[in-house]
C-alpha cells in the first residue's frame, strides 16, 4: 500500500538534545512537507520542499532543520534552538508542489515530549 | 493575505441530529478548498474537497460542504450525525500552499 510512514510515533527528548523525526513516501509524490500542531492553533508549516535537493522555509522554522537528499525522504531536526518543542509533528506529501489544487497525504504523526 | 477561519472550536450535538462546522476565507486570489477529519493521535484524511465546478460537493459518509464565493465560506454539514463522526475538522484553503484553519472539534452525544 501507497502512503506516507512517520517514525517514531512516540519521542521523548531531553532539554538541550538534538532530535530526528522521520519521514518516508512511497507515493512518488515531488513535494513533502512538515506541519506542528498545537491545541487550538492548526497545522502551522515548519518547511516544505517541492523537489529532491530544495527545501524552503515555512511560517516557524526557527529551531529546525530539514533534508531532502532523496525523493522518498524528508526527516525532520528539532534542534536544541527550538525552546517549545513539544507537539505533534505531522509530514504530508502532494504530486507536485506549486498550486495546491490536489490531496495532501498525511502520514500517523509523531508526538515529540521534552522531559 | 489569506486565511482560513473556523469560529467554533468545539460543537457538541447528539445522535442522529443535524450539524454545520463553519469555515470562512479570505484570499485575493483564487484558492481551492478543502475539508480533512482527524481522529486522535493519527494524521488528517481528506473528507471532500472544492476545485471547481458545482458548488455542492459531498463526501462518501454522508457530509456535503457548499462553496459559497460572495460569503467567502465553505460550511460543513452533515443531516444526521453518528458517534463514529467524533473527531476533528480542519478546513483548509489552497493556494500556492495549504492555509488550514484552526479545527472544530465534533463530539456526538449519545
Amino acid at each position: 500500500d501507497g502512503g506516507i510512514t512517520q517514525s517514531p510515533k512516540y519521542l521523548f527528548r531531553k532539554e538541550g538534545q538534538n532530535v530526528t523525526l522521520s519521514c518516508e513516501q512511497n507515493l512518488n509524490h515531488d513535494a513533502m512537507y512538515w506541519y506542528r500542531q498545537d491545541p487550538g492553533q492548526g497545522l502551522r508549516l515548519i518547511y516544505y520542499s517541492q523537489i529532491v535537493n530544495d527545501f524552503q522555509k515555512g511560517d516557524i522554522a526557527e529551531g529546525y532543520s530539514v533534508s531532502r537528499e532523496k525523493k522518498e525522504s524528508f526527516p525532520l531536526t528539532v534542534t536544541s534552538a527550538q525552546k517549545n518543542p513539544t507537539a505533534f509533528y505531522l509530514c504530508a506529501s502532494t504530486p507536485q508542489g506549486g498550486e495546491m489544487n490536489t490531496e495532501a497525504f498525511f502520514g500517523q504523526g509523531t508526538r515529540l515530549t521534552v522531559v | 493575505a489569506q486565511s482560513v477561519t473556523q469560529l467554533d472550536s468545539q460543537v457538541p450535538v447528539f445522535e442522529e441530529a443535524p450539524v454545520e462546522l463553519r469555515c470562512n476565507y479570505s484570499s485575493s486570489v483564487s484558492v481551492y478548498l478543502f475539508w480533512y477529519v482527524q481522529y486522535p493521535n493519527q494524521g488528517l484524511q481528506l473528507l471532500l474537497k472544492y476545485l471547481s465546478g458545482s458548488t455542492l460537493v459531498e463526501s462518501i459518509n454522508g457530509f456535503e460542504a457548499e462553496f459559497n464565493k460572495s460569503q467567502t465560506s465553505f460550511h460543513l454539514r452533515k443531516p444526521s450525525v453518528h458517534i463514529s463522526d467524533t473527531a476533528e475538522y480542519f478546513c483548509a484553503a489552497g493556494t500556492y500552499k495549504y492555509i488550514f484553519g484552526t479545527g472544530t472539534r465534533l463530539k456526538v452525544l449519545a
